[in-house]
């Protein structure tokens, strides 16, 4: 069974410039999070999906992040335009609905790096 | 405002050594709390958790223990082994909305190194 997959591992990108990240999650989870880890700081929550319902984006820094979820499926981040601030890594992570597993175990993706310059 | 706070930030265990992390949270609501392990270019992987409802957990080389009353909670690493290196995050979380949704909060992480 696959994992969390994201695209691209790594994005370099100038101040200013667009970037859109993808996660496509574990097939049958409905939570989908991503999350945001910026160099020597904790794993910081952006938002959680529940099939394409945004469940909570308190966690979203300002309004050059949005964040979308295509028929409940893959997700993606788009970040317009790219702050210095904004380089980081970007996890997503998905989990099973409630009744067909362990609850609260999230499976990471390996995380997009965004650099910008 | 850092709701959950982890030290040592770096640990260095010889091979056989037991390796400690600790971390202490405040919300008072949160009732599930995980250590994630990840590698080098992976995702954090569970490695274990705990719900407030027992005060230690143990698998294999692996155990939490709680103080709910302190607010702390820790993760031992018995007979450390090289292939234990890695960074560890503790995380804490409530339940919400019922759907079997976690919005995790992390500490900053421990970089565990476990030298021959």
């Amino acid at each position: 069974e696959a994992g969390v997959t994201q695209f691209p591992s790594h994005s370099v990108i100038e101040k200013g410039q667009t970037v859109t990240l993808r996660c496509d999650p574990i097939s049958g989870h409905d939570n989908l999070y991503w999350y945001r880890r910026v160099m020597g700081k904790e794993i910081k929550f952006l938002l959680h999906f529940v099939k394409e319902s945004k469940q909570d984006e308190s966690g979203m820094p300002n309004n050059r992040f949005l964040a979308e979820r295509t028929g409940g499926t893959y997700s993606t981040l788009k970040v317009q335009p790219a702050e210095l601030e904004d380089s980081g890594v970007y996890f997503c992570a998905s989990s099973q609905p409630p009744g067909q597993g362990p609850t609260g175990e999230l499976f990471f993706g390996e995380g997009s790096r965004l650099t910008v310059l | 405002q850092q709701q959950v706070k982890q030290s040592p930030q770096s640990l260095i265990v010889q091979k056989g050594g037991i390796s400690i992390i600790n971390c202490a949270y405040e919300n008072t609501a949160f009732d599930y709390f995980p250590w994630y392990q990840q590698f080098p270019g992976k995702g954090p992987a569970l490695l274990i958790a705990i719900r407030p409802d027992v005060s230690e957990k143990k698998e294999g080389r692996f155990t939490i223990s709680f103080n709910k009353s302190a607010k702390q909670f820790s993760l031992h690493i018995m007979d450390s082994q090289p292939g234990d290196s890695a960074t560890y995050f503790c995380a804490a979380s409530e339940e919400y909305s019922g759907a079997g949704s976690y919005q995790l909060t992390f500490g900053k992480g421990t970089k565990l190194s476990v030298i021959p």
